[in-house]
């Protein structure tokens, strides 16, 4: 079955700096790949995600990369804040369902 | 929050005992999901359904029952609830009503067994 793996699985960056997250899927017909973030106590909630028709999409400071060819994809948070502060999960989907990394919790340093 | 709600919050529950949590939906979508989250393990998906009395396994399926006899309810069943089910459980509906989409996730459910 398809399987999903995300690194780090924790990562801290200054207030400012950038962050990036990788991960990389096994199942070749995967052709969505949502990322989700979790504040503490809180329910996911998707940020953004791409389709295997697309490289590359921007939203304000987050953006996803994807190379179907070696099967990974990328969040990049570009000036990061306070409030970036999180678990961040990637997925890809299979067939009808989604499945999803292990997370890597952001830490952002004042 | 998008129509989607668990119930109940909190539960704690002995070992050995049926529980059934549940997850009602006002959107009408076909496609609802029960995930488990663990620490270090991330979210896990237990079962899902395409439709009414239409369900299917997901990863960590054992020890877990479904069901959906109604387009809005998605009920899942522990029928032994052991230690290892002690986990926060999510549900989650496709927002677009298919495969695919973003994902809607209700609030979640603690349950802990003792």
């Amino acid at each position: 079955g398809e399987n999903v793996e995300q690194h780090p699985s924790t990562l801290s960056v200054q207030e400012g700096d950038s962050a990036v997250i990788k991960c990389t899927y096994s199942d070749s017909a995967s052709n969505y790949f949502p990322w989700y973030k979790q504040e503490l106590g809180k329910r996911p909630q998707l940020i953004i995600d791409i389709r295997s028709n697309v490289g590359e999409k921007k939203d304000q400071r987050i953006a996803v990369t994807l190379n179907k060819t070696a099967k990974h994809f990328s969040l990049h948070i570009t000036e990061t804040q306070p409030e970036d502060s999180a678990v961040y999960f990637c997925a890809a989907s299979t067939r009808d369902k989604i499945i999803f990394g292990k997370g890597t919790r952001l830490h952002i340093l004042p | 929050d998008a129509g989607i709600t668990q119930s109940p919050r909190h539960k704690v529950t002995e070992t050995g005992t049926p529980v059934t949590l549940r997850c009602h939906q006002t959107e009408n979508h076909r496609y609802m999901y029960w995930y488990r989250q663990d620490p270090g393990h991330g979210l896990r998906l237990i079962h899902y359904s395409y439709g009414v009395k239409d369900t299917d396994k997901g990863e960590v399926s054992d020890g877990y029952s479904v069901s959906r006899s109604k387009t809005e309810d998605f009920l899942l069943t522990l029928e032994s609830a052991t230690s290892s089910q002690t986990s926060v459980y999510f549900c989650a509906i496709s927002e677009e009503g298919e495969p695919n989409y973003g994902y809607t996730f209700g609030s979640g459910t603690r349950l802990t067994v003792v």
